[in-house]
């Protein structure tokens, strides 16, 4: 595709659920990114993709968060036993190298764990 | 760790008018972005500045950064209403080439036609 994609736009889950949300990055970017965005906060890092393999997964809070990418491309953030405070805009971006001036971002996917 | 520091945390000018937005950092910047996002997008990247002193221009937007490389401003000249959104800094953490970004808390610009 033209740009990042993210799936779905939105997601409202109950407490205690799991859930899925997928990143497709520009095809060929070999660096992905996952970011948390609070209200009237900026973005905090979770986690960086270089190919397959996490590269730094400092920024992840917690075991229940987890996130896949294993063939290089698509990238999936799980969350298990969802919680109230993990309601927040989740954003993916890509970069065809990890040195690279620009990265680009998807239009997230807002979270709401009820 | 990094940490960014944007001021106002908010701006509402009227059309026409210049603003400026800063970007301070704890820590000698090894790459500051400058990135626009509008309520429900993604992040539009702006400009990306590396070397003390550097600035670049992209339409009525202009951005520097300091010679000590720990301070950036972002200026929109005659502003319009479509420069309103949330304008972030982010900074490359350096040390290696990750691209890893900390990001300020944003300032969110109101534009009055």
């Amino acid at each position: 595709g033209a740009g990042v994609s993210q799936t779905p736009s939105n997601k409202v889950t109950e407490k205690g659920k799991y859930v899925e949300l997928r990143c497709d990055p520009i095809s060929g970017h070999t660096a992905l990114y996952w970011y948390r965005q609070s209200l009237g906060q900026g973005p905090e890092f979770l986690i960086y993709f270089q190919g397959t393999g996490a590269a730094d997964d400092s920024g992840l809070p917690n075991d229940r968060f987890f996130a896949v990418r294993p063939e290089g491309s698509v990238s999936t953030l799980k969350i298990q036993r969802t919680e109230r405070g993990d309601s927040a805009v989740y954003l993916c971006a890509s970069r065809d190298d990890p040195s690279n001036t620009e990265a680009f971002f998807g239009q997230g996917t807002r979270l709401t764990v009820v | 760790s990094q940490e960014l520091e944007q001021s106002p945390q908010s701006l509402i000018v009227q059309e026409g008018k210049n603003l400026t937005i800063n970007c301070t950092s704890s820590k000698t910047l090894y790459g500051l972005y400058w990135y626009k996002q509008k309520y429900g997008e993604g992040l539009i990247f702006l400009m990306m500045l590396q070397k003390g002193g550097e600035e670049k221009s992209h339409e009525k937007i202009t951005a520097k950064l300091d010679e000590k490389k720990q301070q950036s401003s972002l200026h929109i000249t005659a502003s319009q209403p479509s420069h309103a959104g949330i304008y972030l800094c982010g900074a490359d953490t350096g040390g290696t080439s990750y691209g890893k970004l900390t990001f300020g808390q944003g300032t969110i610009l109101t534009v009055h036609p």
